[in-house]
């Protein structure tokens, strides 16, 4: 069963904050998040593992809460490069196939 | 860098004729995976392979199968293209639970 992402799109002028979040119905060993821009391959950001770490990359870091089965996504001041669709992908411990949400097509205006 | 190349691009075919997509990884990945992107449902997994001659389904392996006989190539075939098969096909590979790498994917229209 896919996760379930929110929202599903969002509009923000540069500069301003979002958060998106990835929720599941089954136990998670990891959470990957990627980035598609339109006529692009989907690209990797990062992985969270079970444990409930936290990373980051400049100004993107995301959380992974796995007693919930939630993970969320931030991206702080955002910039015109942050637009796309970010997709989170779930392991529920096969370490090699990812189930993806239906994405969250985030838009930044200038 | 690795690369990920899928073979066409854009692919238009009619109802009921067999098609095949190929996919090249160049970094000696073992896994491989076929998903099918449609918007408002994201990226659902066809089949994937850990390993040469193996395949196993994914989430929606229905009308689709798939060969791997050398460890850099992995096909997806439509036996008797549908209409309800045109979509965007994103062929990845990885190494152990690394991250996937994406081809650019292939635009199929079945008419």
């Amino acid at each position: 069963q896919q996760p379930v992402q929110s929202p599903q799109a969002v509009i923000l002028r540069e500069g301003e904050d979002a958060v998106i979040n990835c929720s599941s119905s089954k136990a998670l060993y990891s959470v990957h998040w990627y980035r598609q821009k339109h006529g692009e391959a989907p690209v990797f950001l990062m992985i969270l593992l079970k444990g409930g770490e936290q990373k980051g990359h400049e100004k993107i870091s995301a959380s992974f809460n796995e007693k919930k089965q939630q993970s969320s996504l931030y991206l702080t001041a955002s910039q015109l490069s942050y637009s796309g669709t970010y997709f989170c992908g779930t392991d529920s411990g096969s370490a090699r196939q990812l189930t993806f949400g239906s994405g969250t097509q985030l838009t930044v205006l200038p | 860098d690795v690369k990920v190349t899928q073979s066409s691009r854009y692919l238009v075919k009619r109802t009921g004729e067999k098609v095949f997509l190929e996919c090249v990884q160049d970094m000696d990945h073992e896994n491989m995976f076929w998903y099918r992107q449609d918007p408002g449902l994201g990226l659902r997994l066809i089949y994937f392979s850990y390993d040469v001659k193996m395949k196993e389904k994914g989430d929606i392996p229905e009308g689709y199968s798939v060969s791997r006989e050398k460890k850099e190539r992995f096909s997806l075939i439509l036996e008797s293209a549908s209409t309800n098969q045109t979509s965007m096909y994103l062929c990845a590979s990885s190494m152990g639970g690394s991250p996937l790498h994406f081809g650019n994917g292939t635009r199929l229209t079945v008419t």
